[in-house]
């Protein structure tokens, strides 16, 4: 079964930084591209960051171009989202997501991290 | 690729054919899918390519539309089906549309 857990969101002051993990099982990590997928308060869905299934490419919204780092460890079966120079918008719930075989669906969900930027 | 799905808000019977449309601002070229949101819960995929069903989900559920027009249709509500529905485009970067709410009159 293909599971998804993420980690490390909390309540964190702007200008600082915050790092998601979401570690994957069920599936062979190393063949896959992974996302981070975003959803501020009673708000819609919104793509973060790509990283292909080597790590060799990745991709990101113009808004955190700069400030966000995705990376991915294949020995841990772990992705991560660095985050930098937070802003009170990018406070949302966090989705670590799966990229189904070669296409750019996402077909497999974690269950979400809260990152609440405040002072 | 901008992304605008209507209605925003649907109330509707259990039984009922429901219809849910997703307007993208240029050529999709088929390449939408839609998710459907529960309250609390991480998306789930329901239709990806306009109109392949995803495994495991039930086939009151279909996509179809072309260009820059594509429709979800439920074609008998079940209560379960109570949720946001998102519209998700990946033909030029990665984009969602803004959701429809059905609601269970």
């Amino acid at each position: 079964e293909v599971q998804l857990v993420e980690s490390g969101g909390g309540l964190v002051q702007p200008g600082r930084s915050l790092k998601l993990s979401c570690a994957a099982s069920g599936f062979a990590f190393s063949d896959y591209a992974m996302a981070w997928v975003r959803q501020a308060p009673k708000k819609g869905l919104e793509w973060v960051a790509t990283i292909v299934y080597d790590g060799g490419s990745t991709y990101y919204r113009d808004s955190v171009k700069g400030r966000f780092t995705i990376s991915r460890d294949h020995a841990k079966s772990t992705l991560y989202l660095q985050m930098d120079s937070l802003r009170s918008e990018d406070t949302a719930t966090y989705y670590c997501a799966r990229h189904s075989g070669a296409t750019r669906v996402f077909d497999y969900w974690g269950r979400g991290v809260m990152v609440t930027v405040s002072s | 690729i901008q992304l605008t799905q209507s209605p925003s808000l649907l109330s509707a019977s259990v039984g009922d054919r429901v219809t849910l449309s997703c307007k993208g601002s240029q050529n999709i070229n088929n390449y939408l899918a839609w998710y459907q949101q529960k309250l609390g819960e991480a998306p789930k995929l329901l239709i990806y390519k306009t109109n392949s069903l995803q495994t495991g989900i039930p086939s009151r559920f279909s996509g179809s539309g072309s260009g820059a027009d594509y429709t979800l249709t439920i074609s008998s509500l079940h209560s379960e089906d109570l949720a946001t529905y998102y519209c998700y485009q990946y033909y030029n970067g990665l984009s969602f549309g803004s959701g429809t709410k059905l609601e269970i009159k």
